[in-house]
């Protein structure tokens, strides 16, 4: 079965400096990867997605995340940190049973940007 | 534009007591989900559906019954709560748009089982 591993429970940034969520994962075939995030008493919103091409992937608000096959890793990054990044973000991956797809999540990451 | 929604938000249940969480999606997805989010556990999928009248176990699928009766309509049941079931519970839906893989979630509902 398909798997994601978020190895950090919290990370802490300050305003301004480079952030890394880390995230590595499990698969068997070509991995079909994502990053959500999760706003206090929200649902999890999409940020980006990697499905084959260019191993950089750029997503919502300014997020990127790289792919890296021989790491097994997918990690988040966002060059400049803000206060408002501060929530719960979900690495998953897609996994296929009996051709239908469904999403398995990590445990999650909470990012606390501090001003 | 509602895309995903649930209903209702928060519920407070005595144990042994029944409830149905609605999930309405209107953005024509044939996939729809039901997780439950737990702290330190991510989320894990009890019931999914791939179409109107079809549904299947999840990973955590005990105690929960669903119903897909209409393709907007997802809905998850309790027919008799415990304690173990306080969580908050979260709809998506997948449909064919954007490669048929970004997954469109609801706000959540917060359950808690007295």
């Amino acid at each position: 079965a398909q798997s994601v591993a978020q190895p950090e429970d919290q990370v802490n940034v300050a305003e301004g400096n480079p952030l890394t969520v880390k995230c590595t994962y499990s698969v068997s075939g070509n991995p079909y990867l994502f990053w959500y995030v999760q706003y206090p008493n929200r649902g999890l919103q999409f940020l980006l997605k990697y499905i084959t091409g260019d191993n950089l992937v750029k997503g919502s608000y300014g997020f990127e995340a790289e792919f890296n096959k021989s790491q097994t890793s997918f990690h988040l990054k966002k060059p400049s940190a803000l206060v408002s990044d501060s929530a719960l973000y979900f690495c998953a991956v897609r996994d296929m049973i009996a051709g239908f797809q469904k999403l398995v999540f990590g445990t999650g990451t909470r990012l606390l940007v501090s001003p | 534009n509602a895309g995903v929604t649930q209903t209702p938000k928060f519920r407070v249940l005595k144990t042994g007591q029944s409830m149905t969480l609605l999930c309405a999606q209107d953005m024509n997805h044939e996939y729809m989900y039901w997780y439950r989010q737990d702290p330190g556990m991510g989320l894990r999928l009890i019931h999914y559906s791939v179409g109107e009248g079809t549904t299947a176990k999840g990973e955590v699928p005990d105690g929960y019954n669903v119903s897909r009766l209409k393709k907007q309509n997802f809905l998850l049941g309790l027919e008799s709560a415990a304690p173990s079931q306080t969580s908050v519970y979260f709809c998506a839906s997948v449909g064919p748009s954007a490669g048929g893989t970004e997954a469109f979630f609801g706000q959540g509902t917060r359950l808690t089982v007295v």
